[in-house]
C-alpha cells in the first residue's frame, strides 16, 4: 500500500491477556519503529528495527513487550500479561533508512485493557 | 538524552491570525521534523528539516541547528489547521516533545 498500515485500528482485550499488534510499513523502507502515546502526551520511543534487527530498545517498558521483524518487512509488537497502564495508542512508522530520511506514520492501533 | 521543549503548549487564536511555534533541543542532532496530530489522532508529516527554511503552503519552517531550534508559522489559520503540533528529533532513535496544542476559533 502507499502508507503505513496497522492493524486492528481498536483492540479491547482483558487484564492478564496476550495481545498482537502489527506493522505493515511502507515498501521499500528499512526502517521501523513503534511508540507508545498515552492522551496529552507526545509519542514515546518503544524500539527500532534496521532491517530485520533490533537497532535500539531501550524504550521497552519491560520484559512483557516484545517485538519481532523477521524478514524485515512487517512487524509485530506483542504484549503478554496485559496490564490497565497497558492501555494507550501504539504507534507504527517507518523510514527509508535510518536517521537521514523522514518518519512516516501509520494511524495506530487503540488499545484498551480492561 | 536529548531534551525536546516546546512552547507554547497551548495556544488559542481567531481564524485568520498567524502564528510561531517554537521547539529548542538540548544537544546536536541529525535531523529533526514537524508533525501535525489531528483531532482523529493521525499524526502528519509537515517538515522534515535538520537545516535551512521550507515552506508548504501556509506553513514554513526554520531550524537554526547551530543554535539548537526550529520554528514552525503557520499565516492565515484555519480551523482545520487545529491540533497539536509536534516537533521530533533524531540523535540516533527519534524524540518527541511534548507538543502544542493548537485551537483556531471560528
Amino acid at each position: 500500500g502507499a502508507g503505513v498500515s496497522q492493524t486492528p485500528s481498536n483492540k479491547v482485550t482483558e487484564k492478564g491477556k496476550y495481545v498482537e499488534l502489527r506493522c505493515d510499513p511502507i515498501s521499500g523502507h528499512t526502517a521501523l519503529y513503534w511508540y507508545r502515546q498515552s492522551l496529552g502526551q507526545g509519542p514515546e520511543f518503544l524500539i527500532y528495527f534496521q532491517g530485520t534487527g533490533a537497532a535500539d530498545d531501550s524504550g521497552l517498558p519491560n520484559d512483557r513487550f516484545f517485538a519481532v521483524r523477521p524478514e524485515g518487512s512487517v512487524s509485530t509488537l506483542k504484549i503478554q500479561r496485559t496490564e490497565r497502564g497497558d492501555s494507550a495508542v501504539y504507534l507504527c512508522a517507518s523510514s527509508l533508512y535510518g536517521s537521514g530520511s523522514p518518519l512516516h506514520f501509520g494511524n495506530g492501533t487503540r488499545l484498551t485493557v480492561t | 538524552g536529548i531534551q525536546v521543549e516546546q512552547s507554547p503548549p497551548d495556544l488559542i487564536l481567531q481564524e485568520g491570525a498567524n502564528s510561531t511555534l517554537r521547539c529548542n533541543f538540548s544537544d546536536s542532532v541529525n535531523n529533526l521534523q514537524w508533525f501535525h496530530q489531528n483531532p482523529w489522532g493521525q499524526l502528519i508529516n509537515l517538515f522534515y528539516i535538520p537545516s535551512g527554511t521550507k515552506q508548504n503552503g501556509r506553513l514554513s519552517a526554520t531550524t537554526v541547528a547551530t543554535e539548537r531550534y526550529s520554528l514552525l508559522y503557520i499565516s492565515s489559520s484555519q480551523t482545520t489547521d487545529s491540533g497539536v503540533y509536534f516537533c521530533a528529533v533524531r540523535d540516533d532513535k527519534i524524540i518527541f516533545g511534548k507538543g502544542t496544542r493548537l485551537h483556531i476559533l471560528p
